[in-house]
């Protein structure tokens, strides 16, 4: 049973460019949390999905980012137009549970974006 | 002030010493408080999660919760260069896990 699959492990993207980062859940988990981390600090809750629903973005910047857990395949976390201080590791997790419930949220490897 | 509050460190122990890392929390309606543990460049992974207040124990760690003043401890007994890593206690709540910012744990063979 593979765990939660996180691709690209490293992206940099020079600023103004997109980034787009793959989170594919762990088999029958259909919720789905995208977390930052920056150096030497905890994560920060950005937004929790389920399939084809954003249940809770209030973690997300209100411009630039966005993220959608389609039907099929993985969730994506989208940055447009980046800039250095979205430099920061990503984690994605997933759960067979709602948030509130949420004892048993298995996280990827994380992407490590750098903005150059 | 913050929802989760952790000591920071840098801790450093020496090999089999008893590491004591604790957090504090503001919410009281948080109702799960979990222990993860993340290496460099990793992952958190779940160790241990606890609901009600008292003692937990698994192997080596314990973790403890004491809802009355809103502070969970996790111990770790005859520590290991192994454990070494950063600790992160959480706390669920509606917007899904809300992390201290972490204890970096060094142990020293």
């Amino acid at each position: 049973n593979a765990g939660v699959m996180q691709n690209p492990r490293h992206l940099v993207r020079r600023r103004g460019q997109e980034a787009r980062l793959r989170c594919s859940p762990m088999k029958g988990h259909s919720h789905v949390y995208w977390y930052r981390q920056l150096p030497e600090e905890g994560l920060k809750f950005m937004v929790y999905l389920q399939k084809e629903n954003i249940i809770d973005e209030s973690g997300m910047p209100k411009e630039r980012f966005s993220a959608e857990f389609p039907k099929e395949g993985p969730s994506i976390l989208r940055i447009q137009q980046v800039v250095r201080g979205d430099s920061a590791a990503y984690f994605c997790a997933s759960s067979p549970l709602r948030a509130d419930m949420n004892t048993e949220a298995f996280f990827g490897q994380g992407t490590r974006l750098t903005v150059v | 002030q913050k929802e989760v509050e952790q000591d920071p460190g840098p801790l450093s122990v020496p090999e089999g010493a008893i590491v004591s890392l604790n957090c504090t929390y503001s919410n009281s309606a948080f109702q799960y408080f979990m222990w993860y543990r993340q290496y460099s460049r990793k992952g958190p992974e779940l160790l241990m999660y606890t609901y009600s207040s008292g003692n937990k124990e698994d192997g080596r760690f314990t973790a403890q919760v004491d809802k009355s003043s809103k502070y969970i401890s996790l111990f770790i007994r005859d520590s290991q260069p192994s454990d070494s890593a950063t600790y992160l206690c959480a706390i669920t709540g509606r917007r899904a896990l809300t992390f201290g910012s972490g204890t970096r744990l060094q142990v020293q063979p």
